[in-house]
């Protein structure tokens, strides 16, 4: 069973660089998703695919932020002009509309971010 | 918008103890709701969800929620945990009408002593 899989695992940064994450979904599901992770909280969504159409944006992703999926596969996070407090897990997440539950996501490990 | 609340923030419980943590949501429509349990180093994996119908949801790992709409809560028990239970525990909701977006709630740390 190849599950949600996030390249790389962790991530330090200077602040001010750009950074870009990458997620591979579950090869038969068509929904991708990001979460970010802050110490203490839970994951808040950011964004999330249909195949590769982009379909919702939280506002908590700003203009530094961008996403694609561009083959409907796998899909990047990209972080321009990182800031400290950027630093946090980012979680990818998958789901199906092909199964009886299709808004049951499945998670990947997350990329830890630091931003010094 | 919608929020979840989860009012214990860490639990300490020896084996064999029962457990029952809390969460709460904030939504005026039809939810799906789920509780996600991650185990030290490990991803979120899904513990539990209830969609429709029997509002008591069984789980794996003896693992138990119940829906009480009147509520809006959504408890997770276990009659019995284990040291093996040791996690975060989240509970997270989404919508019927935006079932893409999910929310979660901010997480229980569980930690069973043996």
């Amino acid at each position: 069973d190849t599950g949600v899989s996030q390249d790389p695992r962790h991530k330090i940064t200077k602040r001010g660089q750009n950074v870009t994450f990458r997620c591979d979904p579950i090869s038969e599901h068509n929904r991708l998703y990001w979460y970010r992770q802050t110490l203490g909280q839970g994951p808040e969504f950011l964004t999330y695919f249909q195949n590769e159409a982009q379909l919702e944006k939280s506002r908590l992703l700003s203009d530094r932020f961008s996403a694609e999926r561009p083959k409907g596969s796998f899909s990047t996070l990209e972080i321009q002009r990182t800031e400290q407090g950027d630093s946090a897990m980012y979680l990818c997440a998958s789901s199906s509309t092909g199964t009886p539950y299709p808004n049951e996501q499945f998670f990947g490990p997350g990329t830890r971010l630091t931003v010094l | 918008a919608q929020s979840v609340s989860q009012h214990n923030h860490h639990v300490i419980l020896s084996e064999a103890a029962s457990l029952e943590l809390g969460c709460n949501y904030s939504y005026g429509g039809t939810v799906n709701l789920f509780w996600y349990v991650q185990y030290p180093g490990q991803h979120l994996q899904l513990l539990l969800k209830y969609f429709s119908g029997d509002p008591l949801v069984k789980g794996i790992k003896g693992f138990e929620a119940e829906f009480i709409k009147s509520k809006f809560s959504f408890n997770l028990r276990k009659p019995s945990v284990q040291w093996s239970d040791t996690a975060e525990y989240f509970c997270a909701v989404n919508s019927k009408d935006n079932f893409n977006k999910f929310y979660f709630g901010s997480g229980t740390k569980l930690n069973v002593k043996p």
